[in-house]
């Protein structure tokens, strides 16, 4: 199994509503990563974890809310959420310390806020 | 923020054709890694090239690597029509993975 599965695949939200995003894998990847992605851009990473802590965040505002409550599955809780949060948000996986990290993506959560 | 450039920004050619495009980075790097996207949807990956390498092949793929120039490039041999897409390059550094700004190329039949 080389997925990456994201749910939901789009979303709309209100910019008072709280949601959350998923993302699993199950190939025993041990870094799990959070992208954001605009139209014509390149994603932007947000959030890095390793060994389920978090390692890298990117001055992400605290609207977004990272979450790695076991090795396969990462989330990102939104809450209070601005338009120009509009995005792609990507989720990523890889090993951690062999040398040839190839990652691997999901297809995306289509983020609109309202 | 994002780890370089890419050039072309936007490049169309025609079927058969060879296409080849560029990033820069500004960091040291364990490897550097290519990635394809379509229509916005998620990354998939295409090769990597390690730091003590020149170039590597894959397919119809070259890469090559500047590490004194911190530059890479990607060829993409006798194009076809389904290789219409977005082409990115990343960088690694100890799982923190970033991207360069992409190349979108087309392909026309």
């Amino acid at each position: 199994d080389t997925e990456v599965t994201q749910t939901p695949k789009h979303l709309v939200m209100g910019m008072t509503n709280k949601k959350s995003l998923k993302c699993e894998q199950h190939m025993g990847h041990r870094a799990m990563y959070w992208y954001k992605q605009k139209a014509k851009k390149p994603p932007e990473l947000m959030f890095v974890y390793s060994y389920e802590k978090l390692s890298i965040n990117e001055s992400v505002p605290s609207r977004f809310s990272p979450e790695c409550p076991n090795s396969s599955l990462l989330n990102l809780h939104l809450h209070a959420l601005q338009p120009e949060d509009s995005a792609l948000y990507l989720c990523a996986s890889t090993t951690i310390g062999e040398g040839d990290t190839e990652a691997f993506f999901g297809q995306g959560t289509r983020l609109t806020v309202v | 923020s994002q780890q370089g450039e890419e050039d072309p920004q936007a490049l169309s050619i025609q079927e058969g054709e060879n296409a080849t495009m560029n990033c820069s980075y500004k960091t040291s790097i364990n490897n550097l890694q290519w990635y394809r996207q379509n229509s916005g949807r998620g990354l998939v990956h295409l090769i990597l090239i390690r730091s003590n390498e020149r170039e590597k092949h894959s397919g119809r793929l070259r890469v090559t690597l500047d590490t004194s120039k911190k530059s890479s490039s990607l060829l993409i041999t006798a194009s076809r029509a389904a290789d219409t897409a977005s082409y990115f390059c990343a960088t690694d550094e100890l799982n923190d993975m970033r991207f360069g700004a992409g190349t979108r190329l087309t392909v026309k039949p």
